[in-house]
Parts: C-alpha cells; structure tokens; sequence
C-alpha cells in the first residue's frame, strides 16, 4: 500500500507570483482534501476533490484553486501570492463511501513566500 | 460554531505518566472525532477515533473520553513515553467532508 506523497518537500516564491503543488492519493482513495497548516496552528480546510470535481471548500479565497485527475492525484493552485501564504500545506486522502472519515495525510510541501 | 477548542496549549509529563489533553466544540451535527499525531516535518497522522455514540475508546496506552451532553472530549496517554513528544490535534469531522482541527497540543515527555 503506497502512502500519500506530495511535491515538492520546499518551495520559496515571491509575492505576486502563483505556485502549483501535487498530490499522490493513497492507493485505493478516491477523495483529496487539501489544508493549510500556518507555523503553530492546526491545519485549516482548503477544499475537497471527489471525482474530479470540488466537493465543498473553506474559507478561502478563489485564489486557491486545484484539480484531481482521473488516477485520483491532484493539484493545489495558488495565484498572487501573499506573505501569508507562507504555511505547510498538506493534502489527505480517503475513501468516499465507505471510510470518508479516515484521512491520511501527506508529510507536505512547506511554501515560504518572499 | 464550527470551532474545536482544545487545551492545554503545550504540556510536560515524566515518563510513565498520563497526559490529558482536553477539547470542546459547539456543532452538534459532529459525528466523528479523531486524534492526530504530528512529528516535526511531518504531516498529521491519524492515532485513535471515535463517533458520538460511544463514551470511550481505548487503543493501547491511548483512550478517548466522550461527554456528549458536555460537548467534551479528551485524550488521555497512558504509561507516556519520550517517543509520545509530538503536537496533538483534536478534530471534528461531519460527513467525511470537513474536518475542523483544533489549535494542537505540544506534548514533551521528559525522560
């Protein structure tokens, strides 16, 4: 069973400019759920992909967009780039259906934005 | 409404002791509610769960209590180890959809 990857592990960027991180779902997971994890806080939800589609979102801006593929991977967008988009971001994958409640996640990628 | 309070913010437990992290929400329509353990540089790792059904759940050395007229819930860590120093998040999930994470628990336990 292969865990949840993503990429890169760092990225440093300047303010303005947008950014694209990736996800590998876990083996057997149809669900993608990104967070945003600021230094000392809990993960906050971003959104929610199921079959490709976005299944519900938090309070964020439309900004911060993303993609799920057809193997289930997907993609986390970020454009004009804010200092306080500096976080780790980290994705999670389920099971819909059956166990949409266990998450597993991912080690995430750490973003600095300069 | 859709905030899980969680306390102590930081905790220091000898080793062989019990650490006791409490959290809170106010959404009666939470149906599930994890535990994350979380490493430096790593992500949030699911440790034990339970639904509002139950008053408690034991998984080795870890056990949640649930008082649901409270709206209460905590983590309790037997026999802790200096392998157990990590972050802990509370979290509330409806409908395997949204998962709200509390603010996290810095657990040290001193050999």
């Amino acid at each position: 069973e292969t865990g949840v990857t993503q990429s890169p592990t760092h990225l440093i960027k300047t303010r303005g400019q947008q950014v694209t991180l990736r996800c590998s779902s876990q083996s057997g997971h149809n669900t993608v759920s990104w967070y945003q994890q600021a230094l000392g806080q809990g993960p906050q939800f971003i959104f929610q992909y199921y079959r490709e589609e976005e299944n519900g979102r938090g309070n964020f801006p439309p900004r911060f967009s993303g993609l799920q593929f057809p193997n289930y991977s997907s993609e986390l967008n970020v454009n004009a780039l804010e200092l306080d988009d500096s976080a780790l971001y980290l994705c999670a994958s389920s099971l819909a259906g059956t166990r949409p409640y266990e998450q597993y996640f991912g080690p995430g990628t750490r973003l600095t934005v300069t | 409404q859709q905030q899980v309070k969680q306390s102590p913010q930081s905790l220091i437990v000898q080793k062989g002791g019990i650490s006791i992290i409490n959290c809170a929400y106010e959404n009666t329509a939470f149906d599930y509610f994890p535990w994350y353990q979380q490493f430096p540089g790593k992500g949030p790792a699911l440790l034990i769960a339970i639904r509002p059904d139950v008053s408690e759940k034991k998984e080795g050395r870890f056990t949640i209590s649930f008082n649901k007229s409270a709206k209460q819930f905590s983590l309790h860590i037997m026999d802790s180890q200096p392998g157990d120093s990590a972050t802990y998040f509370c979290a509330a999930n409806t409908g395997g959809f949204k998962t709200i994470f509390g603010a996290g628990t810095r657990l040290f336990v001193k050999a």
